[in-house]
């Protein structure tokens, strides 16, 4: 298996510009992670699927931020205007729960975001 | 308080020496137990889960419990210059009858030759 993968690798944009960010999760895991990682603030998990349906969404820092998941096999997380504060590395990691026993994560590479 | 904690080091060990990481966690009715190791640039690994009080040994890795205590720790025996990253420490947590894990800030540690 290909582990979950991520594209891009890293982006640079200008403030105010969209920002889209994609992931495809490891096949037969119904569970899929955002989630953002900067220096101050640590691993902060941004929202999460259960079988393509957003299942907590408490993260999501506020409404430029949005997550899609058209199928099983992909998932869009999508900033709208992006500003310098959004710059941090960005994981997708799926998994066969949610975090009960015995499962962890698996994560992706990650996305290094950098809004200037 | 913060749902999980770790001292965020650093954490300087001889090689060949005993590693020690510690983490508190808030949320009594958690679960499941976690440790992630994430190299510099890289994106985090699993190394270790734990369910149940106690010690459970994977190789040099030994993971602890003591859910009275809302601690878990782990224990990297005769640690290698490779073993120099930085050590998640991940923690079930149910909110609003989602179920999710919350992660640490991470202990860095430095293994020195």
């Amino acid at each position: 298996d290909a582990g979950v993968i991520q594209s891009p690798r890293h982006e640079v944009t200008e403030m105010g510009q969209e920002v889209t960010l994609r992931c495809k999760p490891i096949s037969g895991h119904d569970y899929l992670f955002w989630y953002r990682q900067t220096m101050m603030r640590g691993l902060e998990l941004l929202i999460y699927f259960n079988n393509n349906v957003p299942i907590d969404d408490s993260g999501m820092p506020e409404d430029r931020f949005s997550a899609k998941m058209p199928n099983a096999s992909f998932s869009t997380l999508k900033i709208q205007p992006s500003e310098p504060r959004d710059s941090a590395v960005y994981f997708c990691a799926s998994s066969l729960g949610p975090g009960g026993p015995p499962y962890g994560y698996t994560f992706g590479s990650g996305t290094r975001l950098t809004v200037v | 308080q913060k749902e999980v904690e770790q001292n965020s080091g650093p954490l300087s060990v001889p090689e060949g020496a005993i590693a020690s990481l510690n983490c508190t966690y808030s949320d009594r009715g958690s679960q499941s137990f976690f440790w992630y190791r994430q190299y510099s640039g890289k994106s985090p690994e699993l190394i270790m889960s734990i369910y149940s009080n106690g010690d459970k040994e994977d190789g040099r890795f030994t993971a602890q419990l003591n859910k009275a205590s809302q601690y878990v720790s782990l224990l990297i025996r005769d640690s290698q210059p490779s073993d120099s990253a930085t050590y998640l420490c991940a923690v079930n947590s149910r909110s609003q009858g989602a179920q999710k894990l919350v992660f640490g800030q991470g202990t860095r540690l430095t293994i020195n030759p």
